[in-house]
């Protein structure tokens, strides 16, 4: 158990729809950060929040946000959903700013868009 | 662009030592990391390098090599729990940002 959870486990949906993924990360850490996981892409990097403020940027599209709450819980809003976004989205924490810090992994929210 | 390598499958016998690559191109390279993930799990840490040379912690070794743009990760003494996939990560500076690229992984499979 990394210490990071995130809700729900499976969420299922239809095309066009709009959902919201949480996490909360390890008790201390200030960073989260949000990645892709699917078969074609493998694991792809999304976004980071340090201390509630964006920290770094990936290949997050225009149609994903995410935010950094004051308790430091984040959540991923994820819209206008396309079976192309069918993946595994996990959540990682770590203590620094720095992405090349050890990072400690949710167990991730399978989404299937339908 | 930067693009990461890694083989795609190893396989190797119970107590064996085997040894997985990962060649990088990046600009503004800061770091290797090795993550675990078992199917359907979350990744865990393994190990980083920010330097040339062999970092060990237990079973695992990480190597780097700067010039090389080429790393790897050894496992000794091989258990059948380690079958897993195995991703490295290049650490990247962007911006002022640092920027975590993962490689495809490798597909580790551990035989009796």
């Amino acid at each position: 158990d990394s210490g990071v959870t995130q809700t729900p486990k499976h969420l299922i949906t239809a095309t066009g729809q709009r959902v919201t993924l949480r996490c909360s990360p390890r008790s201390g850490d200030l960073s989260v950060y949000w990645y892709q996981q699917s078969l074609d892409q493998g694991l792809q990097f999304l976004i980071q929040y340090y201390n509630g403020e964006e920290r770094a940027k990936g290949n997050i599209l225009e149609r994903f946000s995410a935010q950094q709450f004051p308790d430091l819980h984040s959540e991923l809003n994820l819209s206008s959903l396309e079976l192309g976004d069918s993946a595994l989205y996990f959540c990682a924490s770590s203590g620094g700013a720095s992405g090349y810090n050890e990072q400690f992994f949710g167990p991730g929210t399978r989404l299937t868009v339908l | 662009g930067q693009s990461l390598e890694q083989p795609s499958e190893v396989t190797a016998v119970e107590g064996a030592i085997v040894q997985m690559n990962c060649t990088y191109q990046t600009s503004g390279f800061y770091g290797l990391s090795w993550y675990q993930q078992h199917d359907g799990g979350a990744p865990t840490f393994l190990s980083y390098n920010a330097l040339d040379g062999l970092e060990e912690t237990g079973r695992f070794s990480s190597f780097l090599s700067r010039s090389d743009s080429y790393g790897y990760l050894l496992l000794q003494e091989l258990q059948m729990k380690d079958s897993a996939s195995y991703f490295c990560a290049v650490s990247r500076l962007s911006g002022g940002s640092y920027i975590p690229t993962f490689g495809r992984g490798t597909s580790l499979i551990v035989h009796p």
